[in-house]
C-alpha cells in the first residue's frame, strides 16, 4: 500500500534539546512539505521541497530544519531555537500535475516540550 | 496575511439536514481549490477538489460551488450524517515558479447532530 508514513506519533522534548520528526513516502512524489497545526489554528507551512537536495522556507521556518537527500525522505529537526514548539506536526507529500495539486498526509507527531 | 480564510470556526446541523462550509480567499492567482476532512490526532484526508474553469463539482453528497468573482467557495454535504463530525479545511494552490504549494484555511468544526 502506498502511502505517508511519520513517525513517532508521539515526541516529548526538553527545553534546550533538537529533535528530529520523520517522514517517509512510498507514493514516488517530488514534492514533500511539513505543516503545523495548533489548536484553533489552520496548518502553516513550516518547509517544502518540489526535489531531491532543494527546498524552501514555508511560512514559519524560523527555529527549524530539513533535509532532502532522498526522494522518499524529508525530516523535520525542531531545534531550540524554536520558541514554541509545542504541536501537531504534519508531513504531507504532494501529486502536482499542471492545474491539479493535491497533498496527502500522514498520521502526524504530536510534539510535547517538557 | 491569511490568503485563504474560514471565517466560521464551528458549524452545528441535524442529522439529514444540509451543512455549508464556506471559504474565502484573496490571491486571484490560486487555479485549484480542495477541501480536507479532519478528525482528531490524525491526519487530513482529501475530500473533494474543483478546478477554477470550473464552477461546481460533485461527489456523491459533496458538492464543492465556486465563485471566482467572488473569491469565494462553498462546501455543501447533503444529507449530513453524524459521521461527518469533523474539522473541515479549504486549500488553494497557485502553481510558482518553485513548484505548486498548498495554502490552507484555519479549518471549521463541523458537528452534526443525530
Amino acid at each position: 500500500d502506498g502511502g505517508i508514513t511519520q513517525s513517532p506519533k508521539y515526541l516529548f522534548r526538553k527545553e534546550g534539546q533538537n529533535v528530529t520528526l520523520s517522514c517517509e513516502q512510498n507514493l514516488n512524489h517530488d514534492a514533500m512539505y511539513w505543516y503545523r497545526q495548533d489548536p484553533g489554528q489552520g496548518l502553516r507551512l513550516i518547509y517544502y521541497s518540489q526535489i531531491v537536495n532543494d527546498f524552501q522556507k514555508g511560512d514559519i521556518a524560523e527555529g527549524y530544519s530539513v533535509s532532502r537527500e532522498k526522494k522518499e525522505s524529508f525530516p523535520l529537526t525542531v531545534t531550540s531555537a524554536q520558541k514554541n514548539p509545542t504541536a501537531f506536526y504534519l508531513c504531507a507529500s504532494i501529486r502536482g500535475d499542471a492545474g491539479r495539486t493535491e497533498a496527502f498526509f500522514g498520521q502526524g507527531t504530536r510534539l510535547t516540550v517538557v | 496575511d491569511q490568503q485563504v480564510k474560514q471565517n466560521s470556526p464551528s458549524l452545528s446541523v441535524q442529522e439529514g439536514r444540509i451543512s455549508i462550509l464556506n471559504c474565502d480567499y484573496t490571491n486571484s492567482m490560486f487555479d485549484y481549490f480542495l477541501w480536507y476532512k479532519k478528525y482528531p490526532a490524525e491526519g487530513p484526508t482529501f475530500l473533494i477538489s474543483i478546478s477554477s474553469i470550473k464552477d461546481k463539482n460533485e461527489d456523491g453528497r459533496f458538492t464543492v460551488f465556486l465563485n471566482k468573482s467572488a473569491k469565494h467557495l462553498s462546501l455543501h454535504i447533503v444529507p449530513s450524517q453524524p459521521g461527518d463530525s469533523a474539522v473541515y479545511f479549504c486549500a488553494a494552490s497557485a502553481w510558482e515558479t518553485s513548484g505548486s504549494r498548498l495554502t490552507f484555511g484555519e479549518g471549521t468544526q463541523l458537528t452534526v447532530n443525530p
